[in-house]
């Protein structure tokens, strides 16, 4: 079945400590995104890519990387600059313009 | 800065109860607007409205679009307890490569 897959569904981080989660879909879809979805809060973007080696930054960019080497994969760092990194977070991706998101199960982070 | 409103933030109804969601914009160069359905994980889509006036229908979901007031309606008809989950509502411009913008959504409960 084509689908976009997260992994790890939860996810625990030391102070100082950069964590990684990954994003695979195929869809065959062009566009990525990675979106932080907080309590009380609708889904906020913190990075999309339209296409391979390309990448934009979103609204919360700051704390977060990303690359974009394949076009069915879309890792997120969450790196030690980010200090309230504890959200749910949620990949998404579309064959283009005008059409829907699809969404990954999502990943949840937490602060040891 | 684009921007989505939704109303009410959460409601309560018993089963077998109408309910209308809404969801108000402000975005630039208007493409689209979508309403997600979000349980525990992924949200799923349900509806992509580009056109005013024009109904869309799913079983007893229903929307419908007003490009001049700027806002969208998510009717719910005879709620049954699977309908509790977050709504919620997106929407795109055309200068903005399938980017989303979303609101926080309303948490409705159906009670039996």
């Amino acid at each position: 079945d084509g689908g976009i897959t997260q992994s790890p569904k939860y996810l625990f981080r030391k102070e100082g400590q950069n964590v990684t989660l990954s994003c695979e879909q195929n869809l065959n879809h062009d566009a990525m995104y990675w979106y932080r979805q907080d309590p009380g809060q609708g889904l906020r973007l913190i990075y999309y890519s339209q296409i391979v080696n390309d990448f934009q930054k979103g609204d919360i960019a700051e704390g977060y990387s990303v690359s974009r080497e394949k076009k069915e994969s879309f890792p997120l760092t969450v790196t030690s600059a980010q200090k309230n990194p504890t959200a749910f977070y949620l990949c998404a991706s579309t064959p283009g313009r005008g059409s829907g998101q699809h969404f990954g199960d999502g990943t949840r982070l937490s602060i040891l | 800065e684009d921007k989505v409103v939704q109303s009410p933030l959460s409601l309560v109804v018993h089963e077998g109860d109408t309910v209308t969601l809404n969801c108000s914009y402000e975005v630039t160069n208007f493409r689209s607007l979508l309403w997600y359905k979000q349980e525990k994980k992924a949200p799923t889509f349900l509806f992509m409205l580009t056109s005013s006036g024009i109904e869309k229908k799913s079983g007893r979901l229903s929307s419908i679009l007003d490009k001049k007031e700027l806002f969208s309606i998510l009717n719910i008809t005879a709620t049954q307890t699977g309908d509790s989950a977050i709504y919620l509502c997106a929407v795109g411009g055309t200068g903005t490569a399938s980017k989303l913008t979303f609101g926080t959504g309303t948490r409705l409960q159906v009670t039996l």
